[in-house]
């Protein structure tokens, strides 16, 4: 009975690389959505997507985010160029209906990105 | 934004039953009411929703006022594994997709 993945659990980047994290939404899921949790903070939406589309970006920054959820695979989040206000935990949360649906949302354990 | 109002913080011994409130006065009608929980830097784990009526499960009690314009969760029999920070959460399909988290209340149960 496999939840949420997702991986790395713990990340650390210099500023100027790349960050890739990856979501395994629970099986029979087809909706993947994105928050991030900065420190001392609540959760905040990013991105919502379905296999192959996104719904959904209106939380993600304008620049060096990006999100994909391939027909096959896990769904990324990638973040270029990171900064050291990128450091936060992101978290995966998959449902098995979307909009306009009353299902709740599973969450993974989520993926804690440092910035040196 | 969040469209609820937590208190912050509550404190609650353990063995007794934990009521955290919530405020959502502009609740439109198709809209559900959700509760999560976030213990320390976990995943945010569902608790329970609903719309109209109290809800019940193994977790918890959720209680909807008739105007719907607030709601309590209760915990029974609050354990010290129940601290967290809980959401309320309001969501429908006028809403959109995306379920808005606000600061929540950190519920510590004390020995």
């Amino acid at each position: 009975n496999a939840g949420v993945m997702q991986n790395p659990r713990h990340l650390v980047r210099r500023r100027g690389q790349e960050a890739r994290l990856r979501c395994s939404p629970m099986k029979g899921h087809s909706h993947v959505y994105w928050y991030r949790q900065l420190p001392e903070e609540g959760l905040k939406f990013m991105v919502y997507l379905q296999k192959e589309n996104i719904i959904d970006e209106s939380g993600m920054p304008k620049e060096r985010f990006s999100a994909e959820f391939p027909k096959e695979g896990p769904s990324i989040l990638r973040i270029q160029q990171v900064v050291r206000g990128d450091s936060a935990a992101y978290f995966c949360a998959s449902s098995p209906t979307g909009q306009g649906g009353t299902g709740e949302l599973f969450f993974g354990e989520g993926s804690r990105l440092t910035v040196l | 934004d969040a469209k609820t109002t937590q208190p912050t913080s509550m404190d609650c011994a353990e063995g007794r039953a934990a009521n955290l409130p919530c405020n959502h006065s502009t609740i439109s009608g198709n809209e559900y009411v959700y509760w999560y929980r976030q213990i320390h830097s976990q995943g945010p784990q569902y608790i329970i929703h609903g719309l109209k009526n109290n809800e019940t499960n193994e977790m918890a009690s959720l209680i909807i006022t008739e105007d719907r314009k607030s709601s309590t969760l209760i915990l029974p029999h609050a354990t010290l594994r129940d601290t967290a920070v809980y959401y309320c959460i309001v969501r429908g399909s006028n809403t959109g997709n995306q379920f808005y988290f606000g600061t929540g209340t950190s519920l510590t149960v004390i020995p």
